[in-house]
């Protein structure tokens, strides 16, 4: 499975557009790019799932350049709900696929 | 609430003692991983079972580790002798059949203290 580097932490104001960038240099032909995201005492929550170009739903979008080896996650004018650890996910959606998470990124948002 | 649930939340048990976890899967979704919690970490995959069979296994799951899903349903996983590094979150999550195995939906997990 490709290895992913976040950063560990980023703080932000309500309101504002946070984006969090990911990197995964070593991102198969086949890999997908998946992003969770975790309250505390909760299990992670699937957020969004792309593999080139942009997707965007009702709570995020992902924007993954051409040559794939870094998305961003993009969450416009976040409030303090959205405080929480993001974990941005590297391989294939066959059926069956465990998920590898790594740190994730603890963002903090402020009034 | 049609999600999936885990039994009990909370676990306090003596080093050496055995426990028992249970998870409720979505009722449509074939597929149920375990996964295990450490506080600043991220969930790191057990094992993973599609309808009653146990698919694969995590390298790092002792001996001491096991689950089940005898009818496809829910799934137990057991922990015996328990010792103190045992302690942590366990999650449960299904998925539906077929692609998109990545979009897995996360049950409250277990937390499992040791003393």
């Amino acid at each position: 499975l490709a290895k992913t580097t976040q950063p560990i932490s980023m703080d932000s104001y309500e309101g504002q557009e946070v984006n969090i960038t990911c990197s995964h240099n070593n991102i198969a032909t086949n890999d997908y790019i998946t992003w969770y995201q975790q309250f505390p005492s909760q299990g992670p929550r699937f957020i969004i799932q792309g593999y080139k170009t942009k997707v965007t739903n009702e709570v995020a979008s992902l924007f993954i350049p051409a040559d794939r080896k870094s998305s961003t996650l993009s969450l416009p004018r976040v409030s303090l709900s959205d405080t929480a650890v993001y974990y941005c996910l590297v391989g294939g959606t066959g059926g069956g696929n465990k998920l590898t998470f790594g740190t994730g990124t603890q963002l903090k948002v402020e009034l | 609430d049609t999600g999936v649930s885990q039994n009990p939340r909370h676990k306090i048990t003596k080093r050496g003692q055995n426990v028992t976890f249970r998870c409720d899967p979505i009722s449509e979704h074939n597929r149920l991983y375990w996964y295990r919690q450490t506080l600043g970490q991220g969930p790191e995959f057990l094992t993973y079972f599609q309808n009653e069979a146990q698919l694969e296994k995590s390298r790092l799951l002792s001996d001491r580790f096991s689950a089940e899903r005898p009818k496809g349903s829910f799934s137990t996983l057991e922990i015996q002798r328990t010792e103190q590094g045992d302690s942590a979150m366990y999650l449960c999550a299904s998925s539906r059949p077929g692609p998109g195995g990545y979009e897995q939906y996360f049950g409250p997990g277990t937390r499992l203290t040791v003393t």
